[in-house]
């Protein structure tokens, strides 16, 4: 099984909202990314965990704030976004250590208005 | 910076011919390379990769070639499908990053 899995597929806030992302995987993977993916474009990778440790931030601003609650769960923290924030943001997981495939949950569409 | 081009960005093939898609590299140190296929409103699904012990892998009607001395890689669909339509990306990576760098995307239309 290769799945991971996003909540909400969709989301629409205001740029005063409080919001958060969910990705989830059961297959014992230690690395897990968030990226953003904007129309037409290859995703951009924003964080990295790798043993429940941030590893990588790629000079993300600070209204997104990532959390990996334990192995298996990471969630992506919103507030106070701006309209060019909107994009699909895409979970990904693989093995522990760098050099490994990185398998890709469905994404969370959001539109920030 | 390292970066990975990424040719044509649009192929149309008709129904059942043979579809490439090219990749060229920078990092002579890269030594992973995946290929990605999404689809419309979905994430992007691994298909294939390769690693640089090895010049060329098959999957069924997939396969991805390596060519470390040019620093290229290709996919190539064969007997192509209507499901195969897609944007398909190619990515390199050395096996110490976690990061990909990733190529800009080719949209892949079959035509009926």
């Amino acid at each position: 099984d290769t799945e991971v899995t996003q909540t909400p597929k969709h989301l629409v806030m205001g740029m005063t909202n409080k919001k958060s992302l969910k990705c989830e995987q059961h297959m014992g993977h230690r690395a897990m990314y968030w990226y953003k993916q904007k129309a037409k474009k290859p995703p951009e990778l924003m964080f990295v965990y790798s043993y429940e440790k941030l590893s990588i931030n790629e000079s993300v601003p600070s209204r997104f704030s990532p959390e990996c609650p334990n192995s298996s769960l990471l969630n992506l923290h919103l507030h106070a976004l701006q309209p060019e924030d909107s994009a699909l943001y895409l979970c990904a997981s693989s093995q522990g250590e760098p050099g490994y495939e990185q398998y890709f949950g469905p994404g969370t569409r959001l539109t920030v208005t | 910076g390292e970066n990975v081009e990424q040719h044509p960005s649009t192929l149309s093939v008709q129904e059942g011919d043979s579809a490439v898609i090219k990749c060229t590299y920078s990092d002579s140190a890269s030594n992973y390379f995946p290929w990605y296929k999404q689809e419309l409103g979905k994430g992007p699904q691994l298909i294939i990769d390769i690693r640089s012990n090895v010049g060329e892998k098959k999957d069924q009607r997939i396969a991805v070639t390596l060519n470390k001395t040019a620093k290229h890689f290709s996919l190539h669909i064969t007997e192509t499908q209507p499901e195969d339509s897609a944007v398909y990306f190619c990515a390199a990576s050395r096996d110490s990053n976690y990061q990909l760098i990733w190529g800009a995307g080719t949209k892949l239309i079959i035509k009926p």
